[in-house]
């Protein structure tokens, strides 16, 4: 059981825009940054967000992050069929389980 | 171009060890923390180790404490982890990943809590079984 939790399935249509939650604690995301991958079927996850809400390079603006309190989100506006893919935030913990979490991946379909 | 390459996966049995590499190419590996993730099949990722960019400093899973070492070699530009006392629930494909900023001075830390991990390898597989 990850101290990370996202709901486990996502789904919305070309065009529109959705969130993934990310829901922790005050041990990590209460006190650090938050991190979201994109892992493409039969692929390596790709860095999407960093720092909360930093884009690396050549991550296209639709994506975006953010954090409040213990919990983050991930937003994907203007969704398209290509984003279809498992989605993962993850967070240094700073209490007993750490220091590396990952929350359990929320796979994203495009109706 | 920066690339990851591990190595080093396959099968074993239950109890024995085995080593895995991942060979580093493109960026100066000695500004760089790197990270061990996994993903057993069908499943989600899993943390498995960090060492910091000097070697000065290195974490563990719980689930892999006191059984699994990382460690580097700057000069050959090759982080490993040594897996001992190997279970069947260490079956997955395990990947190295880089963190998400170089180091350039300072307080390390706080670039390997908030950069996250900006490159990854294709991973190699290791099975555990009888």
């Amino acid at each position: 059981q990850s101290v990370l939790t996202q709901p486990p399935s996502a789904s919305g249509t070309p065009g529109q825009r959705v969130t993934i939650s990310c829901s922790g604690s005050s041990s990590n995301i209460g006190i650090n940054s938050v991190n979201w991958y994109q892992q493409l079927p039969g692929a390596a996850p790709k860095l999407l967000i960093s720092n909360n809400n930093q884009r690396p390079s050549g991550v296209p603006d639709r994506f975006s992050g953010s954090k409040s309190g213990t919990s983050a989100s991930l937003a994907i506006s203007g969704l398209q069929s290509e984003d279809e893919a498992d989605y993962y935030c993850a967070v240094w913990d700073d209490g007993l389980n750490g220091p590396v979490a990952f929350g359990g991946g929320t796979k994203l379909t495009v109706l | 171009q920066v690339q990851l390459v591990e190595s080093g996966g396959g099968v074993v049995q239950p109890g024995t060890s085995l080593r895995l590499s991942c060979a580093a190419s493109g960026f100066t590996l000695s500004s760089y923390g790197m990270h061990w993730v996994r993903q057993a099949p069908g499943k989600g990722l899993e943390w498995v180790a960090v060492i910091w960019f000097d070697g000065s400093n290195k974490y563990y899973g719980d689930s892999v404490k006191g059984r699994f070492t990382v460690s580097r070699d700057n000069s050959k530009n090759t982080v490993s982890l040594q897996m001992n006392s190997l279970r069947a629930e260490d079956s997955a494909l395990y990947y190295c990943a880089r963190v998400g900023a170089r180091y350039t001075g300072g307080w390390y830390r706080p670039l390997v809590v908030n950069y996250g991990m900006d490159v990854w390898g294709q991973g190699t597989t290791v099975t555990v079984s009888s």
